[in-house]
Parts: C-alpha cells; structure tokens; sequence
C-alpha cells in the first residue's frame, strides 16, 4: 500500500538560509499534519492543513509557512534557519471520515541539519 | 491544554518476558483519543494501539495490550513475550475533539535482552 513520501529525507543548511521540505499524503487522504522531533524528544504538532485550507496551528514559528495544494501535496517553508530547527520532521495524512477517527499514518521525516 | 506525561524514560525487559510501559495525562475532555506509537531506531513513526475513550473495553493487538483508566487518567502498555524487534522508543499520545493533533509524551525506551 502507498505509505506518505516526504522529501528530501536529508537536509544540510547553514544558519540564516531558507528550507522547503514537501509532503506527499497517502492517495485520497485529505489532510496533512506536520510535526518537528528535536533530538531526543518527543515530536511536536506544527500545523495541518484539511482540504486545502489551515485547520489547526500547534508551536510553529512566525518564520515557519505551509501551505496545501491541489493535489493535496503540502510543503513546510522556513526562513532564516536557527541551530534550533536542527530536527526531524514528519509529515502524517489522513482522510476525513464522518463519524469515525481519522487516524493519522506518518512519512518517513525528513532530517533537517542547520550548521 | 492537554499533557501527556511518561515518567519511565527508560526500560528493559528480558526476551519472551512482559513488560509494562506507563503514561498519564491530563485533559478536561471527555471523548478522545490514546495512543501507543513505537519508534525503532529507523524513526518511523509506528502506530502499536488505539483506545477510544468511550470504550470502556481494553484495547488489545496481538501481544500488545492496554489497561485504560480513565478515573485515574492513565493509559498503560503491557508487551508480552517481548522480542527483539520491539526495541524502540515507544509514545504515549492524545487526540481530544478540539482537533486532530497529537500531544505526544517524551517517551520511553525499551530494551530487550536476549
């Protein structure tokens, strides 16, 4: 079965530069989740996204953006990098079902590396 | 705000043995959502077992079960017949109804002996 694809699945950046990191949900699942994992702890909700549209904001940086496409794709900007953002970042979709849970299937992460 | 609290950050159980991992949380809600999620050292994120709050039944899956309290706000995981394989970090998570996110625990890390 087709899992969720994130890319890149390794990243490398100096301070101050920008980053994208792309998510490609599970086919039909229309919503997308993004997480960030810090060494050693536990993973954080950033922000999701359902039909296109924000539907929930977690700890998310003013510098940090996202948004959903049309294909349901969605992608994580961040501006100015911080040794701080150094993490892993998991993308999870699920599908919006009426009157059941919408379990959440995670990507692979994409490590980020800020030097 | 929901917190989800795991106060063993370490564990080790012999193979073929049962061990129990812990994690309480706190939250206002009355219809949610818990959650064990297994991460190996590959950091896939796992999903072991769910348990929905209305249900009053534990949840079970295969080696893995849960004992829910929902009074005592408390969501255990008993692993049977530990294997090597289940050697992971493991996360306790809650979902309530203001949104589809996860709050996650710090986790716990299971070791299994041979």
């Amino acid at each position: 079965a087709a899992g969720v694809i994130q890319s890149p699945r390794h990243l490398i950046k100096e301070k101050r530069e920008t980053a994208t990191l792309k998510c490609y949900p599970i086919p039909r699942h229309d919503t997308v989740y993004w997480y960030q994992q810090g060494p050693g702890q536990d993973p954080q909700f950033l922000i999701s996204f359902y039909e296109k549209m924000q539907s929930d904001k977690g700890s998310i940086p003013d510098r940090f953006s996202a948004q959903q496409f049309s294909d349901y794709h969605s992608e994580l900007n961040m501006s100015s990098l911080e040794l701080g953002d150094s993490a892993l970042y998991f993308c999870a979709s699920s599908l919006v079902k009426r009157d059941f849970y919408n379990e959440q299937f995670f990507g692979p992460g994409t490590r980020l590396t800020v030097l | 705000a929901q917190t989800v609290t795991q106060s063993q950050p370490e564990m080790s159980v012999q193979e073929a043995e049962t061990v129990t991992l812990s994690c309480t949380y706190d939250t206002s809600e009355s219809d949610y959502y818990l959650f064990w999620y297994k991460q190996p050292p590959s950091r896939q994120m796992i999903l072991v077992i769910r348990q929905e709050a209305y249900k009053q039944q534990n949840a079970t899956e295969n080696r893995f079960s849960v004992n829910f309290q929902k009074a005592a706000k408390s969501f255990s995981l008993k692993i049977s017949d530990s294997q090597l394989g289940d050697a992971a970090m493991y996360f306790c998570a809650y979902d309530g109804n203001a949104g589809n996110m996860l709050t996650f625990g710090g986790g716990t890390r299971l070791m299994v002996k041979p």
